[in-house]
């Protein structure tokens, strides 16, 4: 089954600074990769995701690039602010028909203001 | 338009007990998925129903049964609890035929004592 690989595991910046979480997969015909924020006490939402036909993807302060010969994939937060503050998890398709997610284990980013 | 409902919030089972966790979505999505939630484990799919009337296992089954009782609803049930279950449980609903984002649930905060 597929892998996702996470890191780093905590990150911590100050406000106005940029924010990168790379993740890995392992299942070369993944293609489909979401990121979703999870503020503390709350449920997941989906932030942005990308599909394997393209190669980056951006929504105002993040963007998430893709390289699919690498197998990795990276979201990056522009100026960012202390509501920035969650735990970000990546996620990949299996590949196959039922479109089943794994996702990494977490990022835990801390924006200092 | 409710989203994804989950009942209830909270519980304390002691070992050996059993209970039902239900979930309900409104969205008119044929994908419902359980996943459990653990520090520094991520989110870890226990069982997922692709369509109404089809279930299968994901990554951490054992101790588990689900039931799709119609398109709408998708319940976990645990048999007998084990301290090893105690954690957030999370139900989540998406579109089938695509790759489509998780819609989540508030969760389940579960404790075996």
């Amino acid at each position: 089954g597929e892998n996702v690989e996470q890191h780093p595991s905590t990150l911590s910046v100050q406000e106005g600074d940029s924010a990168v979480i790379k993740c890995t997969y392992s299942d070369s015909a993944s293609n489909y990769f979401p990121w979703y924020k999870q503020e503390l006490g709350k449920r997941p939402q989906l932030i942005i995701d990308i599909r394997s036909n393209v190669g980056e993807k951006k929504d105002q302060r993040i963007a998430v690039t893709l390289n699919k010969t690498a197998k990795h994939f990276s979201l990056h937060i522009t100026e960012t602010q202390p509501e920035d503050s969650a735990v970000y998890f990546c996620a990949a398709s299996d590949g196959g028909s039922n479109y089943k997610l794994t996702f990494g284990k977490g990022t835990l980013l801390t924006v200092n203001p | 338009n409710a989203g994804v409902t989950q009942t209830p919030k909270f519980q304390v089972l002691k070992t050996g007990q059993s209970m039902t966790l239900q979930c309900a979505q409104d969205m008119n999505h044929n994908s419902m998925y359980w996943y459990r939630q653990d520090p520094g484990m991520g989110l870890r799919l226990i069982y997922y129903s692709a369509s109404e009337g089809t279930t299968d296992k994901g990554e951490v089954p054992n101790g588990y049964n689900v039931s799709r009782l119609n398109k709408r609803e998708f319940s976990l049930r645990l048999e007998s609890a084990a301290p090893s279950q105690t954690s957030v449980y999370f139900c989540a609903s998406s579109r089938t035929g695509e790759n489509s984002p998780l819609h989540f649930g508030n969760g389940t905060r579960l404790t075996v004592t």
